[in-house]
């Protein structure tokens, strides 16, 4: 089955304590991308990637870190996390086609992060 | 500073009248436009797209209509079912970016 998987779903923490949440995908995409959603605010792009070795800041990358050494998996990491950092986070994938992310972008079920 | 605005929080519809969804953007670099479904506890899901070269696109019982002049998009659903019940999101993309705007909540009743 094609999916988007992310570890943990939940997760409270507290600030400055190092977290990662993974991300992989089974589809041999190319394209990998972090979203936060925020009540107000919809969807905001994190970073993104396009291959392996290959990452880009979206549009909120203040506190985030990503890496992508494997083409399937597309780790989000926060080095010192803070109350603003609580949200729903996705992941999501795609193909390329012509240097461009594709309509069928799989998203993740979401990571729910809460920061105290 | 949102690129991507979608004014009405909500919208609520009887189920088989249309259900017309707005965006409107600022950036003109956007060249091609999408719109997501999301259901709670789910991530979204692609529903149909745009590029600027063209006005309207349609699938099935989705039509998203693109006026560039206006910097506005649309999305029609004719007929609504209650099954279409959910957040909807319009998205831009310039290059492999993207760009959301809030969502808006439709409710389609029985």
């Amino acid at each position: 089955e094609a999916q988007v998987t992310q570890n943990p779903r939940y997760l409270i923490t507290v600030t400055g304590k190092k977290l990662t949440v993974t991300c992989s995908q089974n589809m041999n995409h190319e394209y990998m991308s972090w979203y936060r959603q925020d009540p107000g605010l919809g969807l905001r792009q994190i970073y993104y990637s396009m291959n392996v070795e290959v990452t880009d800041k979206g549009d909120v990358p203040e506190g985030y870190k990503v890496s992508r050494k494997e083409k399937r998996n597309f780790p989000l990491i926060l080095e010192s996390p803070s109350p603003n950092q609580t949200s729903l986070y996705f992941c999501a994938s795609s193909f390329l086609a012509g240097g461009r992310f594709t309509d069928t972008q799989y998203f993740g079920p979401g990571t729910r992060l809460t920061v105290l | 500073d949102q690129q991507v605005k979608q004014n009405s929080p909500s919208l609520s519809v009887q189920e088989g009248r249309i259900s017309i969804l707005n965006c409107d953007y600022t950036n003109s670099m956007f060249d091609y436009f999408l719109w997501y479904k999301k259901y709670p506890a789910e991530g979204p899901t692609f529903l149909i797209s745009i590029s600027s070269i063209k006005d309207k696109n349609e699938d099935g019982r989705f039509t998203v209509f693109l006026n560039k002049s206006a910097k506005h998009l649309s999305l029609h659903i004719v007929p609504s079912q209650p099954g279409d019940s959910a957040v909807y999101f319009c998205a831009a993309s310039a290059r492999n970016d993207m760009r959301f705007g809030a969502g808006t909540r439709l409710t389609v009743k029985p």
